[in-house]
């Protein structure tokens, strides 16, 4: 597709159980950046990743969240032993290399922990 | 702290009105300060954008106004319609970091 994809859209879980939520960056960025968003807040950055760097982890919230990408492709946030205040929108973005500043974001995965 | 405050939460405006948000930064090494718009249910777009060494930049209806030595910046919505009913997050980074810092976002209501 043309821009970032995310999936899924909305997912309803249990407090304790663990969700993967994934990106599909744009064609060609090297960059991929994860922000949570809690209702009504602003963004929050949770981790990037630049090409084979080590990931920028510094602003995952807690050992529960990890994020892995493969290469300069798809890219998954995994949240382990979910909790009631993990609940939020998670949107991913991408951006060229040497450009890192203009973001482009998809929609996000909704998370609603019960 | 890598801070950035945003102001108003919120904003009703007339259509044809002026909405003016503002934003306030800590870290003078910041050298870049983009603004994004967020439609509900979608992702952030970038705007509209300026560096330091620029008073001010237009782009349309929208213009940033920058005061570098207050630390603050604006962004100004000419001749406001319904259309852009959104909400606004300012931002800010600099060369050696790799994430923007986002202010916590004004939500924008024109009114017809």
């Amino acid at each position: 597709g043309a821009g970032v994809s995310q999936s899924p859209s909305n997912k309803v879980t249990e407090k304790g159980k663990d969700v993967e939520l994934r990106c599909d960056p744009i064609s060609g960025h090297t960059a991929l950046y994860w922000y949570r968003q809690r209702l009504g807040q602003g963004l929050e950055f949770l981790i990037y990743f630049q090409g084979n760097s080590a990931p920028d982890k510094s602003g995952l919230p807690s050992d529960r969240f990890s994020a892995e990408r493969t290469g300069e492709s798809v890219s998954t946030l995994t949240i382990q032993r979910t909790q009631q205040e993990d609940s939020a929108v998670y949107l991913c973005a991408s951006s060229l290399a040497g450009r890192g500043r203009e973001l482009f974001f998809g929609e996000g995965s909704r998370l609603t922990v019960l | 702290q890598q801070q950035v405050k945003q102001s108003p939460q919120s904003l009703i405006v007339q259509k044809g009105g002026i909405s003016i948000i503002n934003c306030a930064y800590e870290n003078t090494a910041f050298d870049y300060f983009p603004w994004y718009q967020q439609f509900p249910g979608k992702g952030p777009a970038l705007l509209i954008a300026i560096r330091p060494d620029v008073s001010e930049k237009k782009e349309g209806r929208f213009t940033i106004s920058f005061n570098k030595s207050a630390k603050q910046f604006s962004l100004h919505i000419m001749d406001s319609q319904p259309g852009d009913s959104a909400t606004y997050f300012c931002a800010a980074t600099y060369n050696a970091g790799n994430m923007l810092t986002f202010g916590g976002g004004t939500r924008l209501m024109v009114k017809p």
